[in-house]
């Protein structure tokens, strides 16, 4: 099983900066990584698929980026809206299909 | 735009069968696969299986000896049965989209989610 370590756990950042999330695979996964935002109240939504390729209306400030082991995501100028949990997921050895335990975005 | 409900009973008591199903509105619902993830108490997500309009499934192999999915499709409808529940199983599952291909599996739509509680 190919586990997803997701770093920091918690990422405190003041609206309008940047920020980077990092996600390890325990084996090399290629480019075949998700990212999810997950809100209170709120289903996921898919941010990134393909370590890099932005999902059918996801803005642009959302980057994803990395290949092998080792992934970032960046969020270049962050919005209220962007405050809440982000989770990646591989999908290059499985089953099972495999989520990293989050990084929580809060406000600074 | 597809839109993803689900619902089933939310207290469990240990050694009972949890049953969710979910139903899929808008889009095509036999060109896909649909799955199953569950995020128990400040964990992280697992994902427990899928299925396709044929029946076919795939299953977490730490869930297999207890987990079916199961599919009808002349009402859009997945649902999922996970037997002999302990405490371990309390979680918020969601139903979601898969968008399998050549070199990709992704969710791309999700249900809210259902809390299950499992609690003598």
């Amino acid at each position: 099983e190919v586990v997803m370590t997701q770093s920091p756990v918690t990422l405190s950042v003041s609206p309008g900066e940047r920020a980077t999330l990092s996600c390890r695979a325990s084996q090399s996964i290629s480019s075949d990584l998700a990212w999810y935002q997950k809100r209170p109240g709120q289903a996921p939504r898919l941010l990134i698929y393909g370590a890099s390729t932005r999902a059918t209306g996801i803005p642009a400030r959302f980057s994803g980026s990395g290949s092998g082991t080792e992934f970032t995501l960046t969020i270049s100028s962050l919005q209220s809206e962007d405050f809440a949990f982000y989770y990646c997921q591989q999908y290059h050895n499985w089953p099972p299909i495999t989520f990293g335990g989050g990084t929580k975005v809060e406000i600074k | 735009q597809v839109q993803l409900q689900q619902w089933g009973a939310g207290l469990l008591n240990p050694s009972e069968t949890l049953s969710l199903t979910c139903a899929v509105y808008g889009g095509s619902f036999s060109g896909y696969y649909w799955s199953w993830i569950r995020q128990p108490p400040r964990k992280g997500l697992e994902w427990i299986g899928e299925i396709n309009h044929s029946g076919v499934t795939n299953y977490n192999p730490s869930l297999k000896s207890r987990v079916t999915i199961s599919i009808d499709t002349s009402k859009n409808q997945f649902s999922l049965k996970l037997n002999s529940v302990t405490a371990a199983d309390t979680a918020l599952y969601y139903c979601a989209r898969v968008r399998q291909g050549w070199l990709s599996y992704y969710f791309d739509s999700w249900g809210l989610g259902t809390l299950i509680t499992v609690s003598s």
